[in-house]
Parts: C-alpha cells; structure tokens; sequence
C-alpha cells in the first residue's frame, strides 16, 4: 500500500527527556525517508533524512534510525527543549512503484509538546 | 537564495467560486509538488509538475487542476469550492523528480477557506 504509519499522534515529555517517533512502510522498494517539523503557523522544514543503504544518522540532538527489514524508521530526539514542541511528519519516496511514478508518501503528523 | 514562495497567503472564497495558487520554487528547482493540509489529514498529495508536465496525480477529484511554465512557476486551481476543501495549501519544490539529495523544501502555505 501506499500509506506510511506515524505513531504516537500525540506525545507529551518533560523538558530534558528523549522523545521517539516511529513509522512503518509497506514498499520494499521505499528508498529515501525524510522527517519534517512543523511549528505552529509554519511550513514543514526537513530536519533530517536518511537513505536506504543507511541504518543511523545523527545531526547533534535529532537521530534518525532506519530497519529495512522491519520497514521501520524511528526520529529520535534527545535532551528535548520547549522549542522542539511541533508537529512532526515521517515520509518515505518510493521511485519504482511499478507503474506509479515515484513521489513522497506521509505520515499523518505527530504533535511533540515539552513541558518546561 | 529565495526559498519557495507562495501566493497569496490567505484567502477567503465563496462556494462555487473558483481559486487559483500560484507557487515559485527555489531557483534552479524544475520540480513542484502540491499538498493539501487539513487536521487530522495531514499531508494529502495533489499533483507534481516537472518540465511543464504533469508527471504524478493525487487522488483528488477532477475541480483541482494545475500547471507549470517554462519559468517552473505552478499555479493550482480548485473550481467550484466546496466547504471542504477549506485547507492549507503548500507547494514544495525539488530539484527534478526523485532527486532527494537535497529533499523537498515547503513553501508557507496559502490558506483557504470557504464560506
């Protein structure tokens, strides 16, 4: 299928604590998955990504793991701050999805709020 | 570098009117994409313009419609507003199709509603 799985929706932590979010893919062939965050009021912005010959990547508090095999992808956020409090959406691009060209599929969003 | 711009931010229509979005991607960037945001909905794929061609279709009825010019700008078009379709409305651009070594970048949005 085409839909990506995002869960929590929801996901409340205190300030200082880690915050995990997870998303299942249903398409081997998925190759490229981005995580985006949307403040309140504006536009998703690419915060990390990571490709499929890759199982971690880690720009300073934000990781992103990926399990090609369980076709799980996991945004992981350490140390969380007030300003991480967003939306975040998971993704994955497929470019050979038989005979749908390939194109971004996301995930329905997860609220992250940090409690001071 | 611009980013991707959006126009205009806000919009207000009556049913059965007609809307047109227009979207200028990062310079360089031939690929444009379309989403419509709702909550709960999260991002809904409308369509993605490359080389003026409409390479990829959401599954969204016939009344929304877009194209793209020579110059990459895209414009959509939503005919015959419905309540529902009462929604953010983002473009991203991309390099070319497929190309994610430097991902999509979103634009800010216009923001539709229908009265």
């Amino acid at each position: 299928g085409e839909n990506v799985e995002q869960h929590p929706s929801t996901l409340s932590v205190q300030e200082g604590d880690s915050a995990v979010i997870k998303c299942t893919y249903s398409d081997s062939a998925s190759n490229y998955f981005p995580w985006y965050k949307q403040e309140l009021g504006k536009r998703p912005q690419l915060i990390i990504d990571i490709r499929s010959n890759v199982g971690e990547k880690k720009d300073q508090r934000i990781a992103v793991t990926l399990n090609k095999t369980a076709k799980h992808f996991s945004l992981h956020i350490t140390e969380t701050q007030p300003e991480d409090s967003a939306v975040y959406f998971c993704a994955d691009y497929n470019s050979d999805r038989g005979s749908t060209l390939g194109r971004l599929y996301f995930g329905r969003g997860t609220q992250l709020t940090v409690w001071p | 570098k611009a980013g991707v711009t959006q126009t205009p931010r806000y919009l207000i229509k009556t049913r059965g009117q007609q809307v047109t979005l227009s979207c200028s991607p990062i310079s360089g960037h031939r690929s444009v994409s379309w989403y419509q945001q709702t909550p709960g909905q999260g991002l809904q794929f409308l369509f993605e313009y490359f080389s003026e061609t409409q390479r990829n279709k959401g599954n969204f009825p016939g009344r929304f419609s877009g194209r793209q010019f020579s110059n990459s700008r895209s414009e959509m078009n939503v005919s015959t507003l419905e309540l529902g379709d009462s929604a953010l409305y983002l473009c991203a651009s991309s390099l070319a199709p497929g190309t994610t070594n430097y991902g999509y970048t979103f634009g800010s949005g216009t923001r539709l509603t229908v009265v």
